[in-house]
């Protein structure tokens, strides 16, 4: 019955290694997010997708790419991943705009060597 | 820019005490207020939320909270918590305006022991 899936659960990679985290939804929605949560931080919004509209948050740095190659999936890439990336990031969904409720995956703890 | 402030970063209670989780924002137009719960080793899932009318806002379990627009506030209450409602707990604010972004606290910790 999961709704929003991340994979994986757990990403260990090395400094300067690209890495790329993986989300998928069975909700049909139209908006999918990508926070990034540091220990005892609030979770931080880095960008989003309206359908296939693409929307970046001003401060994310440009290490940090999305794709939605469709609906259902989309993916985080980190090009070259620093100490200060290590981190969780959370996958969310919403049918239209924010006032909708977001649905949240499970989200993938990033490791950075 | 908006901010969300939690200024208890853990409570621990016992089971049947009375819970309120402060949370306060600083936005000076009209917002969307959340509640969002984070059980052990779950995903985050809504609580509740209030948009507009009533200020005081039921949700699942038992929760409810408060909107007091004249105090930026949006207090989440509980009036006997259980040793299941242990986890963390985030208010969030949506600024209405269309825009997509969702602003957390940085969360409290609730522990309630049996």
């Amino acid at each position: 019955d999961a709704m929003v899936i991340q994979n994986p659960r757990y990403q260990v990679t090395q400094f300067g290694k690209p890495v790329t985290l993986s989300c998928s939804q069975t909700l049909n929605h139209n908006v999918m997010y990508w926070y990034q949560q540091k220990s005892s931080q609030a979770p931080k919004l880095l960008f989003h997708y309206y359908d296939k509209d693409f929307n970046n948050e001003a401060d994310t740095p440009d290490n940090f790419q999305s794709r939605r190659p469709n609906t259902s999936f989309c993916f985080l890439d980190i090009r070259s991943p620093g100490l200060g990336d290590a981190a969780m990031y959370l996958c969310a969904t919403s049918r239209n705009q924010a006032t909708d409720t977001q649905y949240f995956g499970p989200g993938t703890r990033l490791t950075v060597l | 820019a908006q901010s969300v402030s939690q200024h208890n970063h853990h409570v621990i209670l016992s089971e049947a005490a009375s819970l309120e989780l402060g949370c306060n924002y600083s936005y000076g137009g009209t917002v969307n207020l959340f509640w969002y719960v984070q059980y052990p080793g779950q995903h985050l899932q809504l609580l509740l939320k209030y948009f507009s009318g009533d200020p005081l806002v039921k949700g699942i379990k038992g929760f409810e909270a408060e909107f007091i627009k004249s105090k930026f506030s949006f207090n989440l209450r509980k009036p006997s918590v259980q040793w299941s409602d242990t986890a963390e707990y985030f208010c969030a604010v949506t600024i209405q305006t269309g825009a997509n972004n969702l602003f957390f606290g940085t969360g409290t910790r609730l522990t309630v022991i049996p």
